[in-house]
C-alpha cells in the first residue's frame, strides 16, 4: 500500500508570505491529487499532475516522479487560502483507479 | 448541474440503528465512491462502483453495504450502526482523474 506523507502537519502564515507544503509517497504512482477543504466545508479538487508542473492563479504544482515528491506552493497568500490541503496518489491511470490519502494539512494565513 | 449531492447533511443515530446515506450525481460519470474521514486520518475508501450494477469493497467495509442500480445513484447502508462509526463520510465521482466530491454527511453514533 502506498504511504503518503504530508508535511508540515500545520502550518502558519503571515498574509503576503509565500508558502510552500509538501507531499511524498512511497510507491511509483499514476497520478498524485492536490485537494483543498475549507472548514466546515467539502472537498475540491485543485490540480491533478502526472508529472512536471501547473499553476492556477496564486497556485503553482509541482511533482518530481523519480524523488516521489511533489510541492503545492501558494503566492501571496491570503486569510481566504486557510484550508486544509490534502495530497492524494492514484496507482494506475484512468477515472477508475482508487486514490490513497495523506492526513492533510492545516493552513491558516492571519491578516 | 448540481454535481455530486449527499443527504442527510447530519445525523445522530443509536448503537444498532440502521440508515442509508444517499448519494447522487448528474455528471454522468461511471466512478463513484464513498469515503468516511476521521480526525488524524487521511480520508480512507468504503466502498466504490465502476459503473451500475458493479460494486466492489474498499480499504474500510466492514458494517457497510452499497449498491448501484443507476449511474446518478450510490447509496451507503449503515446495516447495525456503532460508536466506531461515527465519522464524516463523503461521496464522490470521478471523470478522467479528477474527482468530485459532495458536501458530505456528518453521522453520530450515540
Amino acid at each position: 500500500k502506498n504511504e503518503v506523507e504530508q508535511s508540515p502537519q500545520n502550518l502558519t502564515a503571515q498574509e503576503g508570505e509565500f508558502i510552500t507544503i509538501n507531499c511524498s509517497y512511497s510507491v511509483g504512482i499514476s497520478a498524485l491529487h492536490w485537494l483543498q477543504q475549507h472548514p466546515g466545508g467539502g472537498i475540491v479538487s485543485l490540480f491533478m499532475l502526472s508529472s512536471g508542473k501547473k499553476k492556477h492563479g496564486r497556485l503553482i504544482a509541482t511533482i518530481n516522479i523519480q524523488e516521489k515528491h511533489s510541492s503545492l506552493h501558494i503566492t501571496a497568500s491570503h486569510p481566504r487560502d486557510s484550508a486544509v490541503y490534502i495530497c492524494a496518489v492514484s496507482e494506475s491511470p484512468g477515472a477508475n483507479s482508487k486514490l490513497t490519502f495523506g492526513k492533510g494539512i492545516t493552513l491558516s494565513v492571519r491578516p | 448541474n448540481a454535481g455530486v449531492t449527499q443527504t442527510p447533511k447530519f445525523q445522530v443515530l443509536k448503537t444498532g440503528q440502521s440508515m442509508t446515506l444517499q448519494c447522487a450525481q448528474d455528471m454522468n460519470h461511471e466512478y463513484m465512491s464513498w469515503y468516511r474521514q476521521d480526525p488524524g486520518m487521511g480520508l480512507r475508501l468504503i466502498h466504490y462502483s465502476v459503473g451500475a450494477g458493479i460494486t466492489d469493497q474498499g480499504e474500510v467495509p466492514n458494517g457497510y453495504n452499497v449498491s448501484r442500480s443507476t449511474t446518478e445513484d450510490f447509496p451507503l447502508r449503515l446495516l447495525s450502526a456503532a460508536p466506531s462509526q461515527t465519522s464524516v463520510y463523503f461521496c464522490a465521482s470521478s471523470r478522467a482523474e479528477t474527482q468530485y466530491f459532495g458536501p458530505g454527511t456528518r453521522l453520530l453514533v450515540l
